[in-house]
């Protein structure tokens, strides 16, 4: 079975600038949640999707969105983008959202940010 | 709220001593605790976990933690360090698999 991917691997862009970055889930896997990794703030939780809405949210600005697809398939936005922005973003996704605290989450290789 | 702390940002071991990783968690409700590793330009693996099946969780690699309550602590160890452990280790705590709050990171190194 394919793991979590994502695409691209790397970007660059200016500031000010909007990006769009994707995942792919495992083959039935439902949950999909994103991560922020950046050397100064360490692995920080941007938000999670379910069945295409979003069940949480972690402590980021509007600028960060993003939306799930009946697929399970995820995208992740970041508008007017910020030198601060530059991180590594992590999808990963899990087999059932909801009741069970024990389903694991499974990452993908991430999406290399880099904002000049 | 939950918290966790990882003391030791760097940790330098020989190749076949013992690995010991530690980790403290803060949680109002029985938590659930998660070790990740993650290799260079890599997202992050799965260790273990524990769900309170068992105090005492073995994971991949030779890996194995155990969930102590009194300490608050779930401590990562491994008997004998291979040069393909050097890696960055993660401790996480969760009240739901949705939302993983991580602590800070414990890079390893395996000296030859």
């Amino acid at each position: 079975k394919a793991g979590v991917t994502q695409t691209p691997r790397y970007l660059i862009k200016t500031r000010g600038q909007q990006v769009t970055l994707s995942c792919s889930p495992i083959s039935g896997h439902r949950s999909v949640s994103w991560y922020q990794q950046t050397p100064g703030q360490g692995l920080q939780f941007l938000f999670e999707y379910f069945s295409e809405t979003q069940r949480n949210k972690g402590n980021f600005p509007g600028r960060f969105s993003g939306r799930q697809f009946s697929n399970s398939r995820s995208e992740m936005n970041v508008s007017t983008l910020e030198l601060g922005d530059s991180a590594l973003y992590l999808c990963a996704s899990s087999l059932v959202s909801g009741l069970s605290s024990t389903d694991t989450q499974y990452f993908g290789p991430g999406t290399r940010l880099t904002v000049l | 709220a939950q918290s966790v702390t990882q003391l030791g940002s760097h940790v330098s071991v020989s190749e076949g001593a013992l690995v010991l990783l530690r980790c403290n968690y803060s949680s109002s409700v029985p938590p659930y605790l998660f070790w990740y590793v993650q290799y260079p330009n890599q997202g992050l693996q799965l260790l273990l976990k524990y769900t309170s099946a068992a105090t005492l969780v073995k994971g991949i690699n030779g890996f194995e933690a155990e969930f102590k309550k009194s300490e608050t602590s779930f401590h990562l160890t491994k008997p004998s360090a291979h040069m393909s452990d050097a890696a960055e280790y993660f401790c996480a705590v969760s009240l739901s698999a949705r939302q993983l709050t991580f602590g800070s990171g414990t890079q390893l190194t395996v000296l030859p």
